[in-house]
């Protein structure tokens, strides 16, 4: 049973535009959230999180919002840069170190 | 620093052959992850340790699967015997357990069972 989920398996954005990743998730005991980003043959680097006590979170080009009622995130990076093309994953936990992944969104910039 | 180090990168095997994926975690770490990618379903969590300790086995699909922390520095992961299914990208990660839930990842070891 997928507690994360990415609905979009894929998503394509023009550079300079906006790109928008969504998560949904459905334990309600999950009280922080993570985005990790992926390039082909290499393993997963952490991008960003935001705890369940906050509603945004912002870094640079890129900023998590946290939807607590809808149990639903969303990563939004701006602009888009070749460089972003990658798989996203978003994951959350419930106070302890285990991770909960999703599937993951490949995100492809173009130029 | 050495990242997290994992062996072999790449493994082909035929069904019913054992495999042992090795992990190296980063050094001071108390705390070492095995996660399997696949299309389907992500990157789901195997099992994970504490301080040497196996602290959640839960997703280990299948006796078949088996992992060990013999010292703070070394881990295996154990598929015997091997089946088709269990071709999938393994990563392990491991984390200092101080900087709430980030989690470092090996480049993963690629597995295909034929």
């Amino acid at each position: 049973d997928q507690q994360v989920k990415q609905n979009s398996p894929s998503l394509s954005v023009q550079e300079g535009r906006i790109s928008i990743l969504n998560c949904d998730y459905t334990n309600s005991m999950f009280d922080y959230f993570l985005w990790y980003k992926k390039y082909p043959a290499e393993g997963p680097t952490f991008l960003i999180s935001i705890s369940s006590i906050k509603d945004k979170n912002e870094d640079g080009r890129f900023t998590v919002f946290l939807n607590k009622s809808a149990k639903h995130l969303s990563l939004h990076i701006v602009p888009s840069q070749p460089g972003d093309s990658a798989v996203y994953f978003c994951a959350a936990s419930e106070g302890a170190q285990k991770l909960v992944f999703g599937q993951g969104t490949r995100l492809t910039i173009n130029p | 620093d050495a990242g997290v180090i994992q062996s072999p990168r790449h493994e082909v095997t035929e069904m019913g052959q054992e495999v042992t994926l090795r992990c190296k975690p980063i050094s001071g770490h108390d705390y070492l992850f095995w996660y399997r990618q696949t299309m389907m379903r992500g990157l789901e969590l195997l099992i994970y340790f504490n301080n040497n300790v196996p602290i959640d086995d839960s997703g280990m699909p299948e006796d078949r699967f088996s992992a060990k922390m013999p010292n703070a520095s070394f881990s295996t992961l154990k598929i015997q015997p091997s089946e088709p299914r269990d071709s999938a990208v393994y990563f392990c990660a491991s984390s200092p357990g101080t900087r709430r839930n980030t989690i470092y990842f090996g480049e993963g070891s690629w597995l295909t069972v034929v």
